[in-house]
């Protein structure tokens, strides 16, 4: 257990629809990573927040938004969705801020667009 | 910007040696390794800094050449236990705190 919590860990939804992903991360950890893990895919990076600020940006489609909360879980928000927007999301914390420290990383949510 | 990982698959005998290579295009920061075993979430192995510090698991062991952007993992004696798909991250630094990470390399060990 890593102790990073993500809800839901299943969801299945139709085109056009909006999803929000929630993540809860370690007890103490600061820095949240959202990354999406589609087949054949590496891991792609999505957007890290820092203490509530946004402090990196990946290939994160305009579509897509976050945030980080004062309580420091964070929610992924998913638009207007697509059948290429299926995969695997998963939410990563970190004490470290600026990529020097080890990632743990939540069991992710499995999001099936039909 | 994404690290690029080789071999893209190896196939081991349990006990055997292999090495897997990440090099990036950019100035690093840190190099990460990651472990994903099947249906499961990436598990941290180690990182390696600029200018040397590692931190990580004793049995697991990486290099991290600065001067050519380029990292490689080191697994010896290989058991039935490593198997799973090894991910390289890297960070550019600088104001760019990105954690990349390559496309990953599927290792697989037989008995």
């Amino acid at each position: 257990d890593s102790g990073v919590t993500q809800t839901p860990k299943h969801l299945i939804t139709a085109t056009g629809q909006r999803v929000t992903l929630r993540c809860s991360p370690r007890s103490g950890d600061l820095s949240v990573y959202w990354y999406q893990q589609s087949l054949d895919q590496g891991l792609q990076f999505l957007i890290q927040y820092y203490n509530g600020e946004e402090r990196a940006k990946g290939n994160i489609l305009e579509r897509f938004s976050a945030q980080q909360f004062p309580d420091l879980h964070s929610e992924l928000n998913l638009s207007s969705l697509e059948l290429g927007d299926s995969a695997l999301y998963f939410c990563a914390s970190s004490a470290d801020r600026v990529g020097a420290g080890e990632l743990f990383f939540g069991e992710g949510s499995r999001l099936t667009v039909l | 910007q994404q690290p690029v990982q080789s071999p893209q698959a190896v196939i081991l005998r349990e006990g055997e040696d292999a090495v897997i290579n990440c090099s990036s295009s950019k100035a690093l920061y840190s190099v990460h390794w990651y472990r994903q075993k099947h249906g499961e979430a990436p598990v941290f192995l180690m990182i390696l800094l600029k200018g040397g510090e590692q931190k990580g698991h004793d049995k697991i062991s990486a290099s991290f050449n600065e001067k050519k952007q380029q990292s490689s993992l080191y697994l010896t004696a290989s058991q039935l236990s490593y198997s799973g798909t090894y991910f390289c991250g890297t960070v550019s630094g600088g104001s760019n705190y990105k954690l990349t990470f390559g496309k990953g390399t599927l290792l697989t060990v037989n008995p």
